[in-house]
């Protein structure tokens, strides 16, 4: 079956403190890995598409790498703003997304 | 460029009462989705559109939800009758993909709150 898992759950950083975000999955021909930033009473937005091993994308402070079993989103000397339930998800062969339950980043000024 | 726009933000309800969402994708956009998400909880796939064809709704209620997508472009999402455990965000997304080509990312609504009461 199809999977995916996020971790931590919650991180509580302070501003400058650069962490990574974990994305495992487990998915039959995978098409691709898509990561999405929430921000509260808003649909997810958007952030990086990664479509094989060894691939990453960056965009500001932020930077999405993948393996073959997991993906991490590394954090660069984070501020306030980026402060918000950070998503995975996959898309297999169906061209369904399957999303994982999210990581709620809070950075602290 | 418009974005997914999604109608109504918030609806409040009756149990029992009947309630509709719907979504206009963005424009060229020939796949659709509906999520359900619950609080502090990912998005689930309730049902996906290519063009106007249903191609995934095997996690949909289908004994009280329906869907449509009239002419391969707006969606509706219905819920007859609408029960306490419906209350969630539903969420319309869309996005493009044809034979040969790369996924394209799928792009969100802003999102209906549903409160059942």
């Amino acid at each position: 079956e199809d999977q995916v898992t996020q971790s931590p759950e919650a991180l509580r950083l302070q501003e400058g403190e650069s962490s990574s975000l974990n994305c495992s999955y487990t998915v039959s021909g995978l098409r691709g890995l898509f990561w999405y930033r929430q921000d509260p009473g808003k649909g997810p937005e958007f952030l990086f598409t990664l479509y094989s091993a060894g691939e990453e994308k960056e965009k500001e402070r932020l930077k999405a790498t993948l393996t073959k079993k997991e993906s991490f989103l590394h954090i660069t000397a984070p501020k306030p703003e980026d402060s918000a339930t950070y998503l995975c998800a996959v898309q297999a062969g169906t061209y369904k997304y399957i999303f994982g339950t999210g990581t709620r980043l809070k950075v602290l000024a | 460029e418009a974005g997914v726009v999604q109608s109504p933000r918030y609806k409040i309800i009756e149990k029992k009462q009947p309630v509709a969402f719907w979504c206009n994708p963005i424009s060229g956009h020939n796949t659709l989705y509906w999520y359900r998400q619950n609080l502090g909880q990912g998005p689930e796939l309730l049902i996906r559109y290519e063009n106007e064809e249903a191609v995934d709704d095997s996690q949909l209620p289908k004994d009280r939800f329906s869907a449509e997508r009239l002419k391969g472009v707006d969606s509706t999402l219905k819920i007859q009758p609408a029960e306490l455990g419906d209350s969630a965000v539903y969420l319309c997304a869309s996005s493009f993909h044809g034979t040969g080509e790369k996924n394209t990312e799928a792009f969100f609504g802003q999102g209906t709150r549903l409160t059942v009461v």
